[in-house]
């Protein structure tokens, strides 16, 4: 099976830009979904299929994709932003296709 | 507004069963997956599977397939995960997500969890 490998924490302070990255093999072939998860809540997308804002997502969130990695990206990082933010794709190389889940970031407002 | 709402917590002794449910309203609830993710405390999160709430088809990731069982009741636009043989790597909290009309895809909408600890 697939991994994806994400940073286990990056740390920015308020105003600054966050960049999370999240990388594996499938990732050149399937798209990426973004969640942002607060504690004690649920996952929340925030981006879909590596660069789309569902709506209601402000524009200084926004995603792209290179090869096996995709970058989930906050400009002008607010203390909401604090929260453990987790990227999913597609394994269909399986019998069947099957999500994968990054290990997620913590990200830090300093 | 669509909306993913989830039984209550519960706490199963080793070896027993649970089942978890999923009520879905404010879409079509045959149109969408509902895929089925736990998070076990402090850690991240990890797909279960799938279910395709029209036919009633499954898929389950190589982890569970033996314990695992999804269902779904139409008229009460309703899904139901259940797992067997219980231990306690089991207790997480256990999350139900609408997907795509596709099997690939992202989910959109998440239940608020259901807490399941197994201790005897």
């Amino acid at each position: 099976s697939y991994e994806l490998t994400q940073p286990p924490s990056v740390s920015v302070s308020p105003g600054q830009t966050a960049r999370i990255t999240c990388s594996g093999q499938i990732l050149a072939k399937q798209f990426t979904y973004w969640y942002q998860q607060k504690p004690g809540r649920a996952p929340f997308l925030v981006m879909k299929k590596d660069l789309e804002r569902p709506s209601g997502i402000p524009e200084r969130i926004s995603g792209s994709s290179s090869g096996t990695t995709v970058t989930l990206t906050i400009s002008g990082v607010q203390a909401e932003d604090e929260a453990d933010y987790y990227c999913q794709s597609t394994d269909n190389n399986a019998t069947h296709p099957e999500w994968v889940f990054g290990g997620g970031t913590k990200l830090t407002v300093l | 507004q669509v909306q993913l709402v989830q039984s209550g917590a519960g706490v199963k002794k080793p070896g027993a069963s649970m089942k978890v449910s999923c009520t879905a309203s404010g879409y079509t609830f045959t149109a969408y997956y509902v895929h089925w993710v736990r998070q076990a405390p402090g850690q991240g999160l990890e797909w279960m599977g799938r279910i395709n709430p029209n036919t009633g088809g499954t898929n389950f990731a190589q982890k569970f397939h033996r314990r695992v069982t999804m269902t779904r009741d139409t008229s009460m636009s309703t899904v139901y995960l259940a797992l067997s043989r219980l231990t306690s790597d089991d207790t997480a909290v256990y999350y139900c997500a609408r997907g795509s009309p596709q099997a690939v895809g992202g989910a959109d909408f998440w239940g608020q969890g259901t807490l399941v600890t197994v201790s005897s």
